[in-house]
């Protein structure tokens, strides 16, 4: 009965390599987000996507690839990872008219 | 764009004794004030939130006040438990009711409540 749920919970891999990180979310909600949390735990905003479609993308380096197959799930694909990409990824979901934003258990991304 | 602040980085208290922690925002169209807890390994949790209609919110131990003239917004934890003992983020929703909420953060609280 996971409300958001991330698939994987540890990642670590060598610089330049390609990952993919899966969210999932069984509260009928319309939108959902990826935040990024640094070493400092600043957590920042990344993308949006409201229906399957992208309505918030925060200067993220395309070498981030969101994706988002039905509105219950959003995938977020790196690229030519790099050290500076290490933190903790968290998805979250929301109603598009509510306010409350619900966090999955986050990845931990490590580039080594 | 939105600028959120958050004062102080660290707070210790004993237990039994009130938190407060304090945010600012920037954008005055601004309209949700969430507060999540965030325990260690663990993620951000909503603890309470206030509306720009609002001037104060209560649920049991935690309260939040906002001060729209002023442009800031606080949380007050009463009786403290070393339960309480958590990274507290602020966060606010810039440009108003869209119905697309992008929540903008402040930089944590961490608060240790020593028995």
């Amino acid at each position: 009965d996971t409300a958001v749920s991330q698939t994987p919970k540890y990642l670590v891999t060598q610089m330049g390599n390609d990952k993919s990180i899966k969210c999932e979310q069984n509260l009928g909600h319309d939108t959902m987000y990826w935040y990024k949390q640094d070493s400092k735990k600043f957590l920042k905003i990344m993308f949006s996507y409201n229906n399957k479609e992208l309505i918030i993308n925060e200067t993220v380096p395309n070498r981030f690839s969101p994706k988002s197959p039905d509105k219950a799930h959003l995938n977020l694909h790196i690229n030519s990872l790099e050290l500076g990409d290490s933190a903790v990824y968290f998805c979250a979901s929301s109603q598009v008219s509510g306010f409350e934003q619900f966090f999955g258990p986050g990845t931990r991304l490590t580039v080594l | 764009g939105e600028n959120v602040e958050q004062h102080p980085s660290t707070l210790s208290v004993q237990e039994g004794d009130s938190a407060v922690i304090k945010c600012t925002y920037s954008d005055s169209a601004s309209n949700y004030f969430p507060w999540y807890k965030q325990e260690l390994g663990k993620r951000p949790q909503l603890i309470i939130d206030i509306r720009s209609n609002v001037g104060e919110k209560k649920d049991q131990r935690i309260a939040v006040t906002l001060n729209k003239t002023a442009k800031h917004f606080s949380l007050h934890i009463t009786e403290t438990q070393p339960e309480d003992s958590a990274v507290y983020f602020c966060a606010a929703t810039p440009g108003g009711n869209t119905g697309f909420q992008k929540l903008v953060f402040g930089t944590g609280t961490r608060l240790l409540v020593s028995p």
